[in-house]
């Protein structure tokens, strides 16, 4: 079965400056990814998603993803974060069954 | 935003009795799904359903049990609610198409059993 290791819990990060959050699935075949943002009190809304083809994705809100075969990994960047991105992120990985499995979730918060 | 309510969006209630959270979809989407979100731990599957009638088990599904009567409508009952229980509990979908399983979650619905 596949499974998502997010190794960051919390990071920190001051408006203007850059961001990456870190992403490892386990799984034997290619997956599909996918990144989620939840604002507080709200539900996921998917931010990106990688199936094929070329593997720097972007998504909304200025967010993109690079997917690292060699590496396992599939973290979420953006060069200059804005108040508004603090927020819980969210990895998932699926193997092509219509489930997804998820990471533990990366908050994020944004200093001035 | 995909066509998702939960119901209701917040309810607290006491170990043993009932509970039925209900999601709907406005979508048509063949896959409905209920996640758990508990601090740590990110999101879990409880149950999902490809169709009327087809429901299956996700990881975390005992003290859980589901319902698809039509496909706009998802049902998830806990039969004797427990402390261990209060959760966020989010609704998903998706078309279910080969090569493209997107899931769009609802809006959560938060319960708290005392």
């Amino acid at each position: 079965a596949q499974s998502v290791t997010q190794p960051d819990i919390h990071i920190t990060v001051s408006e203007g400056a850059s961001l990456e959050l870190r992403c490892n699935y386990s799984y034997g075949a290619t997956p599909y990814l996918f990144w989620y943002v939840q604002s507080p009190g709200q539900g996921l809304q998917l931010l990106l998603k990688y199936f094929s083809g070329d593997t720097l994705v972007q998504g909304i809100k200025g967010f993109e993803a690079e997917f690292k075969r060699s590496q396992s990994s599939f973290n979420l960047r953006k060069p200059s974060v804005h108040w508004s991105d603090a927020a819980e992120y969210f990895c998932a990985v699926g193997a092509g069954d219509y489930k997804l499995s998820f990471g533990a979730g990366t908050t994020v918060t944004v200093r001035a | 935003d995909a066509g998702i309510t939960q119901s209701p969006r917040h309810k607290v209630t006491e170990t043993g009795t009932p509970v039925t959270l209900r999601c709907h979809q406005t979508e048509n989407h063949r896959y409905m799904y209920w996640y758990r979100q508990d601090p740590g731990h990110g999101l879990r599957l409880i149950h999902y359903s490809y169709g009327v009638k087809d429901t299956d088990k996700g990881e975390v599904s005992d003290g859980y049990s589901v319902s698809r009567s039509k496909t706009e409508d998802f049902l998830l009952t806990l039969e004797s609610a427990t402390s261990s229980q209060t959760s966020v509990y989010f609704c998903a979908i998706s078309q279910g198409l080969a090569g493209e399983d997107t899931q769009y979650f609802g809006p959560g619905t938060r319960l708290t059993v005392l």
